[in-house]
């Protein structure tokens, strides 16, 4: 089945501790990007990876990391969360950047204490 | 940047009559426009889209129409159901790279 995973889908963490959400898709495509959901601010651009090696940075992207060394793979790192980095993730990809339809992954809701 | 703007934020419409949402844009070279329907607790999917070269597509109920000198576009979904109470998000992308979603909209339809 095509689809985008990402994991975990939920995180409660503490302040300063390092975290890592992985994002995964199995229909090989180019793009991948990584968005932050926050009530009436809508879908904000985080990281976004054109391909393998190939990253950018979106609208927000400060406090986070990503890295794209395969294809299928695009981790979210949080050096040093922050309070201000609760949110709902999303990791999408889509098979030739944004001028195409973005496939979602499920979510991960994480918590900053 | 390109920044979108949505209104209106709420709608709320008794089943069977339209819905309209409408969008602005403010980078004269976005080219590609998609609107994405999220239900409650669940991943955005995507509806409909429309490409600047274009002024108007329809999939069923759904529509989109394009306004480039005005720098605007809209959803239109007639005959509305239940099961289209959702948050609607339109976007716009620039060179197919960055992605600029607007804040939402949450359509009610009430039976």
């Amino acid at each position: 089945e095509a689809q985008v995973t990402q994991n975990p889908r939920y995180l409660i963490t503490v302040t300063g501790k390092k975290l890592t959400v992985t994002c995964s898709q199995n229909m090989n495509h180019e793009y991948m990007s990584w968005y932050r959901q926050d009530p009436g601010l809508g879908l904000r651009q985080i990281y976004y990876s054109m391909n393998v090696e190939v990253t950018d940075k979106g609208d927000v992207p400060e406090g986070y990391k990503v890295s794209r060394k395969e294809k299928r793979n695009f981790p979210l790192i949080l050096e040093s969360p922050s309070p201000n980095q609760t949110s709902l993730y999303f990791c999408a990809s889509s098979p030739l950047a944004t001028r195409d339809e973005q496939y979602f992954g499920p979510g991960t809701r994480l918590t900053v204490t | 940047g390109e920044n979108v703007e949505q209104h209106p934020s709420t709608l709320s419409v008794q089943e069977g009559d339209s819905a309209v949402i409408k969008c602005t844009y403010s980078d004269s070279a976005s080219n590609y426009f998609p609107w994405y329907k999220q239900e409650l607790g669940k991943r955005p999917q995507l509806i409909i889209d429309i490409r600047s070269n274009v002024g108007e597509k329809k999939d069923q109920r759904i529509a989109v129409t394009l306004n480039k000198t005005a720098k605007h576009f809209s959803l239109h979904i007639t005959e509305t159901q239940p099961e289209d109470s959702a948050v609607y998000f339109c976007a716009a992308s620039v060179y197919g790279n960055k992605l600029v979603f607007g804040a939402g909209t949450i359509l009610r339809v009430k039976s």
